[in-house]
This record gives structure tokens, C-alpha cells and sequence, in this order.
């Protein structure tokens, strides 16, 4: 059992370039979501989903995009990739039913933009 | 407001002693808090979790006391070890999506 599994672990990209940072999970989990973890804040969520074909902005959205397109997928795009978003980056899943309440994370992308 | 407060940001504690970290909340709308546990390069993990009826919840050597009226949870680490070192996060849940919200993270290192 695989769990969360976040491709890749690390990533130097120049300003201005664009990439998409991988996540998926094998557990069946509607919840997916994707955290920016930066020091003395914490983890900062960017977007999650609720399901296939279902996103939504968390609290920091802005110069990134996701979609959907299967259960176990959540791909996380940098458009054009800035300073600012040098960062480790967590992809999380949950399951919305049942007692499942636990969030799993995956072991994370260090990205640095230079 | 969404904000879970955190503190403090580091903790030293000797092998054998209690290590006391503290949250506190706003929005009494959260409906579950967990606290995390973080290694070096690796992601968070669950550690324990409460909801807020309960006023306690005990996992062998970890706590979590709850203060519903005072919007403020801690967790207690008993008999600390080395192995304990690492980064906690407490978050607190919120919404349908069961979307979290995390502390800024309390490094806590216990010296041997």
C-alpha cells in the first residue's frame, strides 16, 4: 500500500518557467489537497478537491492550478514559476465518508525557483 | 477567522521530562483537532486527535487536554525521548470538505 506518492522530491525551476508537481494516492480518498509548507508557518493550504472534476482555493491559490480528472490523481501546475514560491509542497488525501477522518501526506516536493 | 495560534515555536526538554505545546482558536465552527507529527524530509503524520465534547484524550505517552470554553487545546508529551524529537503542528478542521488549518509548528528537540 503505496499511500500518498508525490513526484518529484526535488525540483530547481528559473523564474518564469512553469511545472506541475505529481500526486497520487491508492487509498480511494474523495479529499485531496495540496499545502505549501513554509517556516514559522506552518502548512498553508493551496487547493483541494472533493472529488473528480471538483476544486476549489484554499488559502493561498494564486500562481497555481489544479484539476481533477480521477480519483486518484491530483496534479499541482506552477504557471510561471516566482522566488516567492520556493517551498516544500505536501499533497494530503482523506476519505469524506464514513468515521475516516485522518489526512495522509505524502513526503513531499522541495521546490527552490532561482 | 481561520487562524490556529501556535506556541512556542521551539522546545528544549531533557530525556524524561513533559513537553507542553500549546494551540489556541477563533472559530468555534472547528469540529476536530489533530495534532501532527513531522520528521526531517519527511511528511506530517497523525499523532492524536479530539473532537471537542471531550475534555481529554490519552494515547500512551501523549495528551490532548481540551478547553472548550477558553477556544485552546495543548498537547503533553510525557516522559519525553530523543526519538520524540521533531515538528508538531496542532490544526483544527472546518466545512463539509473537512478542510485543516495548521499552527505555524513547534520544533521540539529532547536532549538525551
Amino acid at each position: 500500500n503505496a499511500g500518498v506518492t508525490q513526484t518529484p522530491k526535488f525540483q530547481v525551476l528559473k523564474t518564469g518557467q512553469s511545472m506541475t508537481l505529481q500526486c497520487a494516492q491508492d487509498m480511494n480518498h474523495e479529499y485531496m489537497s495540496w499545502y505549501r509548507q513554509d517556516p514559522g508557518m506552518g502548512l498553508r493550504l493551496i487547493h483541494y478537491s472533493v472529488g473528480a472534476g471538483i476544486t476549489d482555493q484554499g488559502e493561498v491559490p494564486n500562481g497555481y492550478n489544479v484539476s481533477r480528472s480521477t480519483t486518484e490523481d491530483f496534479p499541482l501546475r506552477l504557471l510561471s514559476a516566482a522566488p516567492s514560491q520556493t517551498s516544500v509542497y505536501f499533497c494530503a488525501s482523506s476519505s469524506l465518508t464514513g468515521g475516516g477522518t485522518e489526512a495522509f501526506f505524502g513526503q513531499g516536493t522541495r521546490l527552490t525557483v532561482v | 477567522q481561520q487562524q490556529v495560534k501556535q506556541s512556542p515555536q521551539s522546545l528544549i526538554v531533557q530525556k524524561g521530562g513533559i513537553s507542553i505545546i500549546n494551540c489556541a482558536y477563533e472559530n468555534t465552527a472547528f469540529d476536530y483537532f489533530p495534532w501532527y507529527q513531522q520528521f526531517p524530509g519527511k511528511g506530517p503524520a497523525l499523532l492524536i486527535a479530539i473532537r471537542p465534547d471531550v475534555s481529554e484524550k490519552k494515547e500512551g505517552r501523549f495528551t490532548i487536554s481540551f478547553n472548550k470554553s477558553a477556544k485552546q487545546f495543548s498537547l503533553h508529551i510525557m516522559d519525553s525521548q530523543p526519538g520524540d524529537s521533531a515538528t508538531y503542528f496542532c490544526a483544527a478542521r472546518y466545512g463539509s470538505a473537512r478542510q485543516l488549518t495548521f499552527g505555524s509548528g513547534t520544533q521540539l528537540t529532547v536532549l538525551p
